[in-house]
């Protein structure tokens, strides 16, 4: 089992360009997540899903959308990138009560 | 709102040492995570505590739940460099079944020789 993997692990973008961040997960787990996490701060859910083709906004949803077509993937779209969204933006899936991570992608917005 | 507190944010600890991480919740919720984070790194599950008086220990870490207080501690016991890493605690929102977790700001524990 590989657990829940991301790319790109970093990633440099300027200010009004988009991007994908891929997330997969091997467990068949049916709840999925993306969360940004800045420096010294907690987590913050951006989107999360319960199951292939339904998909829900956590906190900061903003700049920011998802799909979910499988069970394994849920990508997450950025949009005319901005600054404020320079991140860590780590990727989580559960079926019960623990989540998994995965490894994280870094980005800067320029 | 749902807002959950920890302190300290940093600490600093002498090897063998023993000591306590707080962390409080705003409002009532059914489920408790702690996590730990090493740096530059991803998160790992450490304990879900699901109802009042909740007691979990897993080495020299053991968390707690007191719901009518909406307190958790996470104790450490005769600490360890290895110890070292900062520690989040999450609390379901207790709308449904839907997982959505809000974090604390993280606890950063050195431990040093």
């Amino acid at each position: 089992n590989a657990g829940v993997t991301q790319t790109p692990k970093f990633r440099i973008l300027k200010i009004g360009q988009s991007m994908t961040l891929q997330c997969t997960q091997d467990m068949n787990h049916n709840y999925m997540y993306w969360y940004r996490q800045d420096p010294g701060m907690g987590l913050k859910l951006i989107y999360y899903s319960v199951g292939a083709g339904i998909t829900d906004k956590g906190e900061v949803p903003n700049g920011y959308n998802v799909s979910r077509s499988t069970t394994e993937d849920f990508p997450l779209r950025l949009e005319l990138a901005a600054p404020s969204q320079t991140s860590v933006y780590f990727c989580a899936s559960s079926r019960g009560d623990t989540q998994y991570f995965g490894p994280g992608t870094r980005l800067t917005v320029l | 709102e749902l807002k959950v507190e920890q302190n300290p944010l940093f600490l600093s600890m002498q090897e063998g040492k023993n000591y306590t991480i707080y962390c409080n919740y705003s409002t009532t919720s059914d489920r408790l995570y702690w996590y730990r984070q090493d740096p530059g790194k991803s998160l790992e599950s450490l304990f879900v505590l699901l109802s009042n008086g909740a007691v979990k220990q897993e080495g020299r870490l053991m968390a707690s739940l007191d719901t009518k207080a909406r307190l958790s501690t996470l104790h450490i016991t005769a600490a360890v460099h290895d110890l070292s890493a900062t520690y989040f605690c999450a609390v379901n929102n207790n709308a449904g079944n839907n997982r959505k977790l809000i974090w604390g700001l993280g606890t950063s524990l050195a431990v040093n020789p």
